[in-house]
């Protein structure tokens, strides 16, 4: 099953932030965030392993509730460089049981205008 | 660490024929991923190796469909008489462990004519 991003596209002026949202109908062990500019590849951004956890890169976190089966990410302080599109991907597995696949969400479309 | 290569990055292709992509991941990663991606859509899974043993594969994937990766390294993917709906960017992507964030290539983007 597919997880759910929300929004599906918002635009920022540089320096306001941003919330995306990404909820799986299925129980999850991993919430993947990538970030992909148009013509080339996702980019890793952050993973996050267990229900609770929060990790920070720079102005980018991210959380992720187990028991409700969503994870956010969370731009602070936008730059132009943080346009494109946001990509949740959902994994089930650990040590060994369940699926290794990542299951991508549609994206949330991210544009900072000046 | 030279990255994900991935060649060729675009074939154009009649229906019917056959063709066959290349994967080379990050030399110590022994985990490799095939992903199809279509626009304004996230990956979808193709199928997944563990150095060249074939773990997974989407039980939505066409038997027209077919992934090698001989010696645990590079890998190919094969799509035999092709049609409209295979069009779209194949992405691959490696890790070095699972549950490790995914590396992925530029793609090769496939135009059925």
């Amino acid at each position: 099953q597919q997880p759910v991003q929300s929004p599906q596209a918002v635009i920022l002026r540089e320096g306001e932030d941003a919330v995306i949202n990404c909820s799986s109908s299925k129980a999850l062990y991993s919430v993947h965030w990538y970030r992909q500019k148009h013509g080339e590849a996702p980019i890793f951004l952050m993973i996050l392993l267990k229900g609770g956890e929060q990790k920070g890169h720079d102005k980018i976190s991210a959380s992720f509730n187990e028991k409700k089966q969503q994870s956010s990410l969370y731009l602070t302080a936008s730059q132009l460089s943080y346009s494109g599109t946001y990509f949740c991907g959902t994994g089930t597995a650990y040590s060994g049981a369940g699926s290794y696949q990542l299951t991508f969400g549609k994206g949330t479309k991210l544009s900072v205008i000046p | 660490d030279t990255g994900v290569s991935q060649n060729p990055r675009h074939k154009i292709t009649k229906r019917g024929q056959n063709v066959t992509f290349r994967c080379d991941p990050i030399s110590e990663h022994n985990r490799l991923y095939w992903y199809r991606q279509t626009l304004g859509q996230g990956p979808e899974f193709l199928t997944y190796f563990q150095n060249e043993a074939q773990l997974e594969k989407s039980r939505l994937l066409s038997d027209r469909f077919s992934a090698e990766r001989p010696k645990g390294s590079f890998s190919t993917l094969e799509i035999q008489r092709t049609e409209q709906g295979d069009s779209a960017m194949y992405l691959c992507a490696s890790s070095l462990l699972p549950n490790q964030p995914q590396h992925f290539g530029d793609g090769t983007r496939l135009s059925i004519l």
